[in-house]
C-alpha cells in the first residue's frame, strides 16, 4: 500500500508566521486528511478533503488537493508556539484502513 | 467526547515474554485500528477489526496476533516479544455509521523489550 511523502521533514518558523507543509501520493484516493500529533502523544484528527474538493478552510487552517497532480497542502496561519507539532497526512482509498505519511515535524517559536 | 485509551502509556518487558496491549473505545465505534510508530517510519498498520471478532491484516502484521471479544475492546498481542518490536503503539477508533471518516486515537503505549 502507498504511504503519502510530507514535505518538508522538517519546519521551524516564528510565532505569526504562516506554515505550509505538502504532501504527496501515487494512486487515487476517496479523501486525504491532516491530523497533528503533540509530542508522545496520540493523533488528532484536523480535516478531512474529499477527491471531489479543491480546498477547504478551519480556523486558521487551509487545505488544498491537487487530484491532477496527487498533492495536498495544509497552511498553517498566524502560527502559535502551541502549534509545535508533528503533522501527518492520511490518505483514505477504497477500503477501511487509513495509510499515514511520516510526518513534518513544525517548530514554532516565540 | 469519544474517548479511546490504551492500557499503559509505558511498558518494558523482556525478550520471549507474551505481551498484551489493550485499547478501549466509549463510542460503540464498528472499526478500531493498531499502529506503531517509529521514527523516520511514521505510522504503519499492524491489523484493523470491522467488528466484532473481525479482524484484518494491515501491513506489518508478522509478530502480532490480535483479539476482539467485545465491540469496545481490540487487544494488540506480541507472542513472543522480540527487541524489534521496541515501538510506540496507537490504537484508533473509527465510526462508519456517520459520514465523518476521522480516526480517534489513544494517547499510545510506548514499549521497550529488552
Amino acid at each position: 500500500s502507498q504511504q503519502g511523502e510530507e514535505d518538508p521533514q522538517a519546519l521551524s518558523i516564528q510565532e505569526g508566521e504562516n506554515a505550509t507543509m505538502n504532501c504527496s501520493y501515487k494512486t487515487s484516493i476517496n479523501n486525504l486528511q491532516w491530523y497533528r500529533q503533540n509530542s508522545g502523544r496520540g493523533l488528532v484528527h484536523l480535516i478531512l478533503i474529499r477527491s471531489n474538493e479543491r480546498e477547504k478552510h478551519s480556523g486558521r487552517l487551509r487545505v488544498t488537493l491537487d487530484t491532477s497532480k496527487k498533492s495536498s497542502s495544509l497552511l498553517i496561519t498566524a502560527s502559535r508556539a502551541a502549534d509545535t507539532a508533528s503533522y501527518f497526512c492520511a490518505l483514505r482509498q477504497a477500503g477501511t484502513a487509513l495509510i499515514f505519511g511520516k510526518g513534518t515535524t513544525l517548530s514554532v517559536s516565540s | 467526547d469519544v474517548k479511546v485509551t490504551q492500557s499503559s502509556r509505558y511498558l518494558v518487558k523482556r525478550t520471549g515474554e507474551k505481551v498484551f496491549l489493550e485499547c478501549v473505545q466509549d463510542m460503540d465505534h464498528e472499526n478500531m485500528f493498531w499502529y506503531r510508530q517509529d521514527p523516520g517510519l511514521g505510522l504503519r498498520l499492524i491489523y484493523f477489526s470491522y467488528d466484532v471478532k473481525m479482524k484484518e491484516k494491515g501491513d506489518i502484521p508478522e509478530g502480532y496476533s490480535v483479539s476482539r471479544e467485545k465491540k469496545e475492546r481490540f487487544s494488540l498481542i506480541l507472542e513472543s516479544a522480540s527487541t524489534n518490536q521496541t515501538s510506540m503503539y496507537l490504537c484508533a477508533s473509527r465510526d462508519t455509521r456517520r459520514a465523518t471518516e476521522t480516526q480517534y486515537f489513544g494517547p499510545g503505549t510506548r514499549l521497550l523489550v529488552l
